[in-house]
């Protein structure tokens, strides 16, 4: 079965700092992948999106960036983070279904 | 405008009581995903629908598609605090994989 591995779980970061969100996937090959963010409360707000290594699609202008280094390594990533970048990040994938990752809650203080 | 659209926004019930909650597109799709997401984790799968006029069940909760495939519900009968969650619709629209904003549901013992 489909698993995805992100991490770190919950993350604290002063403003103006870089940021690394990494996922990877188990199970399958060539997956699409994608980012949401989510605020407290609110539904799942598509961020980016890969259908292959090296191919990013952003759904959102904003502070974020994304990678697809590897079949199986999708990468959210910013220079310099915002107070407006908090909320909750899932990595997701969908080969067939979707599956996801545990989610990332990011705090920019 | 929303891809998909939820209601209600917010919902809560007491235990034993009986609801239904409703997405619905201005767009056709080929399947329609149903997911409960609790606090700080991700989204996990209730149900795919696929045909016009679907009806799946899985123990307390129907779901339903539209027969024109643009709209779909979850009746939960007799409902329990362990249905409380966020209620959240998805679709495949392109490549990309799209929840709708969800329904917020509260059940109270």
């Amino acid at each position: 079965s489909q698993t995805i591995h992100q991490w770190p779980a919950t993350l604290v970061q002063p403003v103006g700092s870089p940021l690394s969100l990494e996922c990877t996937v188990e199970g399958t090959s060539n997956p699409n992948l994608y980012w949401y963010r989510q605020a407290a409360g609110r539904g799942l707000q598509l961020l980016f999106y890969s259908v292959g290594i090296g191919q990013i699609s952003s759904e959102v202008p904003q502070n974020l960036s994304a990678s697809r280094p590897q079949d199986r390594q999708f990468i959210l990533s910013s220079k310099k983070l915002l107070l407006s970048d908090s909320g909750f990040y899932l990595c997701a994938g969908v080969y067939g279904g979707a599956f996801f990752g545990q989610g990332t809650r990011l705090t920019v203080v | 405008t929303q891809l998909l659209e939820q209601s209600p926004q917010f919902l809560s019930i007491q235990e034993g009581e009986n609801l239904t909650v409703y997405c619905n597109s201005s767009s056709v799709f080929s399947s329609l995903q149903w997911y409960r997401q609790e606090p700080g984790e991700g989204p996990v799968l209730l149900v795919t629908v696929v045909t016009g006029g679907e009806v799946k069940k899985l123990k307390r909760l129907t779901f339903q598609f539209g027969d024109a495939r643009k709209d779909s519900s979850l009746h939960i009968t007799a409902a329990q605090p362990g249905d409380t969650g966020l209620y959240l619709c998805a679709v495949v629209y392109g490549q990309n994989f799209v929840f709708g904003p969800g329904t917020r549901l509260s059940v109270l013992p």
